[in-house]
């Protein structure tokens, strides 16, 4: 089953207004989750490393003003993308590092999709 | 960001058979990874590789971890209806570790016909 969920699955919201995706890992504690955009036909961009307890760590070009993460629990990170515009409709995929035989491998939840207007 | 390419970008099979496809990088990654994602969702785990020269199966699926540590291979074997979705590989620097980040393949499209 799922390890790692995401709501809302999908979202559209006006231009100008903020939205709010959360992560939520299951049956496990991540203190590190990921977030990725996806646009249409294209592979995977980490946006940003979600810490709890401590900021999150953005990737070259993304702005961190634009795009808040809180990890304010070991189950919970979110991704409230402020003042959206059309060019951030995208696919928004969270991911978090679950133990394996060997070593942490990153599950990912479902994705949420996000359409600005 | 980087991105690891892979080959071919698109496959068009019929059911029953088998699939290569493979990710090539200009630098070294210590872990490989293949993932399956299906429209409208987030991405499957299906093989994590740890060491160069690794060969691991999972059902059907069988992955190699380039000797040279730049590469990795993913084959399919007898493809079935359900295969069709976006392949992508993913390499990571470190072998583990709950913080260490993933780089992503261009991914192959993979569709099959009965």
């Amino acid at each position: 089953g799922a390890v790692v969920s995401q709501h809302p699955s999908w979202v559209i919201c006006k231009s100008g207004t903020s939205v709010k995706i959360e992560c939520r890992s299951l049956d496990f504690q991540a203190t590190t989750m990921f977030w990725y955009r996806q646009f249409p036909k294209q592979s995977l961009m980490l946006m940003a490393t979600s810490n709890e307890g401590s900021k999150a760590t953005y990737e070259q070009g993304v702005e961190k003003d634009k795009f808040l993460i809180n990890h304010a629990s070991l189950t919970l990170s979110t991704l409230t993308v402020t003042s959206a515009h059309p060019e951030d409709s995208s696919f928004y995929i969270c991911s978090a590092p679950r133990r394996l035989a060997e070593g942490y491998e990153q599950y990912f939840g479902p994705g949420t999709r996000l359409t600005v207007t | 960001g980087q991105q690891l390419n892979q080959s071919p970008q698109s496959m068009f099979i019929q059911e029953g058979e088998d699939v290569s496809m493979n990710c090539t990088s200009s630098s070294i990654f210590n872990t490989w990874l293949w993932y399956k994602q299906e429209p409208g969702e987030g991405p499957v785990l299906l093989i994590a590789l740890y060491k160069a020269g690794e060969l691991t199966s999972n059902g059907r699926l069988t992955a190699q971890f380039g000797i040279t540590r730049k590469d990795s291979f993913l084959n399919i074997s007898a493809s079935i209806p359900s295969d069709v979705g976006i392949y992508f590989c993913a390499g990571r620097k470190f072998l583990t570790g709950t913080a260490s980040k993933l780089t992503f393949g261009t991914g192959t499209r993979l569709q099959v016909t009965l």
